[in-house]
């Protein structure tokens, strides 16, 4: 019944080893959502696709990236991560069609940097 | 800046309380307004979703109300169980729905 799936559920890394997050989803939703969120703070959007097209937001570090090869997938790839970046990643998705479509969430990847 | 401010930033009631939850917004101009439930080490997961013409909406024991012109917004719980121990988060979302403000969150303990 899992509808947004991400994997695996708790990372750990190196400093400066990359990493890669990943995310899929059974809804055939056109938009998908990758959020930072750090303990007892609010979720913090990082990018998120409409189909094909990638919308970073301003303060996303160059450091993320995404990809999304096909509407099921999406993966964040962090490139060199840093202390600061250990946090829970989380996954969503919605599919526009009104203004009271809902964001799925998926259970979200704990990330941990030693 | 943070659009939407939630309160009380903790709350500890005992089971079987009631509680009400507050979020109030400055995100203009306003589509809807979400409730999310976040477990500990989970995704959130949408308890509620009201757009500018809906002033209450319920699910199961979970009561939210809106109201648009001061723009404020409340998540009542009535006879509260230990499970509803869980971040509740406030998400108020402008015209364009990919453009969304995440409250801080609201941490609510249920005591037996």
């Amino acid at each position: 019944d899992a509808m947004v799936i991400q994997n695996p559920r708790y990372q750990v890394t190196q400093f400066g080893k990359p990493v890669t997050l990943s995310c899929s989803q059974t809804l055939n939703h056109n938009v998908m959502y990758w959020y930072q969120q750090k303990s007892s703070q609010a979720p913090k959007l990082l990018f998120h696709y409409y189909d094909k097209d990638f919308n970073n937001e301003a303060d996303t570090p160059d450091n993320f990236q995404s990809r999304r090869p096909n509407t099921s997938f999406c993966f964040l790839d962090i490139r060199s991560p840093g202390l600061g970046d250990a946090a829970m990643y989380l996954c969503a998705t919605s599919s526009p069609g009104g203004s009271t479509d809902t964001q799925y969430f998926g259970p979200g990847t704990r990330l941990t940097v030693l | 800046k943070n659009q939407v401010e939630q309160s009380p930033q903790s709350l500890i009631i005992l089971e079987g309380k009631n509680c009400t939850l507050q979020c109030n917004y400055t995100v203009s101009p306003f589509s809807n307004l979400r409730w999310y439930k976040q477990d500990t080490g989970r995704g959130p997961v949408s308890l509620t979703i009201m757009t500018f013409s809906e002033n209450t909406k319920s699910n199961g024991r979970y009561t939210a109300t809106l109201d648009a012109d001061t723009k404020q917004s409340s998540l009542h719980i009535t006879a509260s169980q230990l499970s509803d121990s869980a971040s509740y988060i406030c998400v108020v979302s402008s015209y364009n729905n990919n453009d969304m403000r995440f409250g801080a969150g609201t941490r609510l303990t249920v005591k037996p």
